[in-house]
């Protein structure tokens, strides 16, 4: 069956600008959790949904923002871009079926670049 | 990162044994993971351990979890060109999707 994907793949903005990122999981997958991952700071976890609710949110500023929709595909937004906004964006879903440990399947990020 | 940390760098000859490390703050953790990423792709769950476990094996790799010193390794036997990568550890609560990374070990595997 197909992967997590992620669209764009590569994006290029330009400060105080805004971008949405895309993500559809895996067919079945409900839940889809968002990543940022720089060279300084790692990856950090951004948000979780769970059927259009956000059940935990990481610590980053309320420029970052995300939803969820019926269909599971998620987005995330970004309003006023920094430099330091620049990073892999990694999109993870898993099938929450209650079993203890749900893998969660990575897509293969989208590379914003803030000039 | 902050509450994982790992060495940075393993440089492993072709068909030794890679031992990547990392240190844990948070004794509540429940699961420990291990992920793998190549370039250019997302990351690639390896294998996992419990936090009442202190060792699983799965083919070639096997886990160790020392819980008095909050220290996880992961060991690949038989180390080949395809398992250059970087490997990062991971822990999350238990029913929580939230996890926290450590910073990754590039594993360079050299002929």
């Amino acid at each position: 069956k197909a992967g997590v994907t992620q669209t764009p793949r590569y994006l290029i903005k330009t400060r105080g600008q805004q971008v949405t990122l895309s993500c559809s999981p895996i067919s079945g997958h409900r839940s889809v959790s968002w990543y940022q991952q720089t060279p300084g700071q790692g990856l950090q976890f951004l948000f979780e949904y769970f059927s259009e609710t956000q059940r935990n949110k990481g610590n980053f500023p309320g420029r970052f923002s995300g939803r969820q929709f019926s269909n599971s595909r998620s987005e995330m937004n970004v309003s006023t871009l920094e430099l330091g906004d620049s990073a892999l964006y990694l999109c993870a879903s898993s099938r929450q079926t209650g079993v203890q440990v749900d893998e969660q399947y990575f897509g293969p990020g989208t590379r914003l670049t803030v000039t | 990162g902050e509450d994982v940390e790992q060495s940075l760098f393993l440089s492993v000859r072709e068909g030794d044994s890679s031992v990547i490390n990392c240190t844990y703050t948070d004794s509540s953790s429940t699961y420990l993971y291990w992920y793998k990423q190549e370039p250019g792709a997302g990351l690639q769950l390896l294998t996992y351990i419990f936090s009442n476990m202190d060792m699983k094996q799965d083919q070639r790799l096997t886990v160790l979890l020392n819980k008095k010193d909050k220290h996880l390794s992961l060991r690949i036997a038989d180390t080949q060109t395809g398992d250059s990568a970087i490997y990062f550890c991971a822990w999350s609560y238990s029913n929580d999707y939230k996890l926290s990374f450590g910073a990754g070990t590039t594993v360079t595997v050299r002929a």
